[in-house]
């Protein structure tokens, strides 16, 4: 397709247990970016790509959370060690934009779900 | 950092009423302002932008003005609809990443 697509859009683990999430973006659009969306929280900044640049890893809440990006274009965020507090929609969205941040294009999410 | 408040909902309007969702932000510089929509079952989207001062954006009778003197970049439509019931997100870009509000859910009734 030719939007931001996003997988697994449903995740149930238990606590203590490792999970990947992955984000395939639009192609062509170097900048990459991970948000958290929590009830009542709105959209929390997690990590953004962009090219071959150093990541912005500024949004990351703690050592348990990690992002890569291979070849400049598939993302995989992983969380180790699972908490409930990390129950949340993992949004990842994609720009073709550099600089100035101009539109961001999301996925639909992947909600996980940590019992 | 960047914060953005905005009121909250959810927001119920029969329809053809007219919407006003406030937003305020606080930002260094000259940050762009935008509007995001989450339709039910859907990913965000872009509703509207404005990069500079006294700007208007506006997208499908939505309009938001960026008044800089008071932080400012409230959402207005002059008559909602039923398709118009989503969630309502302001954001504020400054360098490379967006920060956003905790959102406003819209609800439009016959």
């Amino acid at each position: 397709g030719a939007g931001v697509s996003q997988s697994p859009s449903n995740k149930v683990t238990e606590k203590g247990k490792d999970v990947e999430l992955r984000c395939d973006p639009i192609s062509g659009h170097t900048a990459l970016y991970w948000y958290r969306q929590s009830l009542g929280q709105g959209l929390e900044f997690l990590i953004y790509f962009q090219g071959n640049s150093a990541p912005d890893k500024s949004g990351l809440p703690s050592d348990r959370f990690s992002a890569e990006r291979t070849g400049g274009s598939v993302s995989t965020l992983t969380i180790q060690r699972t908490q409930q507090e990390d129950s949340a929609v993992y949004l990842c969205a994609s720009s073709s934009e550099r600089g100035k941040i101009g539109e961001l294009f999301f996925g639909e999410g992947s909600r996980l779900t940590v019992l | 950092g960047d914060s953005v408040t905005q009121m909250e909902g959810p927001v119920t309007l029969s329809e053809e009423a007219f919407l006003t969702i406030n937003c305020t932000y606080t930002a260094t510089g000259y940050p762009s302002l935008f509007w995001y929509v989450q339709y039910p079952g859907e990913g965000l989207q872009l509703l509207l932008k404005a990069t500079k001062a006294d700007d208007k954006g506006s997208n499908k009778g939505f309009e938001a003005t960026y008044r800089k003197e008071t932080t400012s970049f409230h959402l207005e439509k002059g008559s909602v609809q039923v398709s118009d019931s989503a969630v309502y997100f302001c954001a504020t870009g400054g360098g490379n990443k967006l920060t956003f509000g905790t959102g406003t859910q819209l609800k439009v009734e016959l």
